[in-house]
């Protein structure tokens, strides 16, 4: 069956340093990637969409490479800042508009 | 200004009741769709309505009955609810081009608590 996979546990890193979150998928071969940051009590933010013949897609801070062999994307914040604290959840594309999220990753800046 | 929006917010009521959600949204655009989020924050799809049709139906028990007077409004009428429907409830919408890579865009969600 499909899966997608990002760290269930929380990513503490210190302001200014580069956070990095994985989605690793399986048994699918979608079409585009997507980011989205979800706060607390909040609908999910589109942040990047990364499509499968793009290598890496940027955006101001933000870094996102899409690894079809590996079935893999990294998502890079860099000089992180505290207010980019919150989590990150990784979407696949499963064709007629229909999106599959994995489970989020939680990022924790500290000052 | 509000893109996708959402009523109610909270929404506390007993097993067995009968509630509504209603979505709207002033993109313009085609596309909208409810998800579930449950307690470990797993986003999961369960309908989308392209233009007032129903195009993708998820493994939903048939107590879940959306509805789609016209492309702007999306509502989700929830029968005889259980224990298990607590969660949170998010709308979202997209501009539903053919063959497009779609952003979604989430309302603020409406957190169901049955009791």
């Amino acid at each position: 069956s499909q899966k997608i996979e990002q760290n269930s546990e929380a990513l503490n890193i210190q302001e200014g340093k580069t956070a990095t979150l994985t989605c690793n998928y399986t048994n699918y071969s979608p079409a585009y990637l997507q980011w989205y940051r979800q706060d607390p009590g909040r609908g999910p933010v589109f942040l990047l969409l990364i499509r499968e013949n793009e290598k890496e897609k940027r955006k101001e801070r933000l870094k996102v490479t899409f690894d079809t062999t590996l079935k893999q994307s990294l998502f890079h914040i860099t000089a992180s800042q505290p207010a980019d604290s919150a989590t990150y959840l990784c979407a696949l594309d499963r064709g007629f508009q229909k999106l599959v999220f994995g489970t989020g990753t939680r990022l924790l800046v500290s000052p | 200004d509000t893109a996708v929006s959402q009523t109610p917010k909270y929404l506390v009521t007993q097993m067995g009741n009968d509630k509504s959600i209603k979505c709207e949204q002033n993109l313009g655009h085609d596309t909208m769709y409810w998800y579930k989020q449950d307690s470990k924050k797993f986003l999961k799809i369960m309908f989308s309505y392209n233009n007032k049709e129903l195009i993708i139906n998820e493994t939903v028990p048939n107590r879940f009955s959306p509805k789609s007077p016209d492309k702007a409004h999306l509502n989700l009428h929830i029968n005889s609810l259980e224990l298990g429907d607590s969660a949170v409830y998010f709308c979202a919408s997209s501009s539903g081009l053919a063959g497009a890579q779609e952003t979604q865009y989430f309302g603020p969600g409406t957190r169901l608590l049955v009791l």
